[in-house]
């Protein structure tokens, strides 16, 4: 199947400080990709879907202007936690489909953030 | 608001026992329900990717069934193996927008 790498897989910073997580696809080209967050013991939580070459599409109750995301090339999404802040503190991963509207999703291994 | 449940929530089986997990959904505005399983410290792989009504699929020991009339969709694991422990996740993707929503996942642990 298709592979997405996603780094750093851990990340410790300073309150404050911005942090930047990459998002590649491998061996295909993804349009889109998608970004999601997770809390202890909840679900994967759909932060923004990130549009190559145009501006991302953020779900209700995501701060745009905290969690920049850049979709810069066919195969590269980047998420950018701005100022971070403990309550920033999570897991975050993303996902982009290799075809199709309902075709199987394909997941980077995830980043932990933590912020002190 | 849509949502996706999944129980249970967590599983501790013997090896060899068989056991099954639900995943329900809306009924409405179907597009696609996915099951993906995830272990620790790798990324969620995907299992299988259903979209009728009535769907039944199978990998190996594990199969799934599809009822989009009523918003659920069952997944089977026959014979458990240790190898099988994971947290198993739905995704119901629905019409409008084609947005991915997931279910909180079942945990199994498999004892051997």
């Amino acid at each position: 199947g298709a592979v997405v790498s996603q780094h750093p897989s851990w990340v410790i910073c300073k309150s404050g400080t911005s942090v930047k997580i990459e998002c590649r696809s491998l061996d295909f080209q993804a349009t889109t990709m998608f970004w999601y967050r997770q809390f202890p013991k909840q679900s994967l939580m759909l932060m923004a879907t990130s549009n190559e070459g145009s501006k991302a599409t953020y779900e209700q109750g995501v701060e745009k202007d905290k969690f920049l995301i850049n979709h810069a090339s066919l195969t590269l999404s980047t998420l950018t936690v701005t100022s971070a802040h403990p309550e920033d503190s999570s897991f975050y991963i993303c996902s982009a489909r290799d075809r199709g509207a309902a075709g199987e999703l394909f997941f980077g291994e995830g980043s932990r953030l933590t912020v002190l | 608001i849509l949502n996706v449940e999944q129980s249970p929530q967590s599983l501790h089986v013997q090896e060899g026992d068989s056991t099954n997990f639900t995943c329900s959904f809306p009924s409405s505005n179907f597009y696609a329900l996915h099951w993906y399983r995830w272990e620790t410290a790798k990324s969620p792989e995907a299992l299988f990717v259903m979209t009728l009504n009535g769907d039944e699929k199978k990998k190996g020991r594990i199969s799934a069934t599809l009822n989009t009339k009523e918003g659920y969709s069952y997944l089977y694991i026959k014979g458990s193996q240790p190898e099988d422990s994971a947290t198993y996740l739905c995704a119901f993707i629905s019409t409008g927008g084609f947005k991915t929503i997931f279910g909180a996942g079942t945990r199994l642990f498999v004892k051997a």
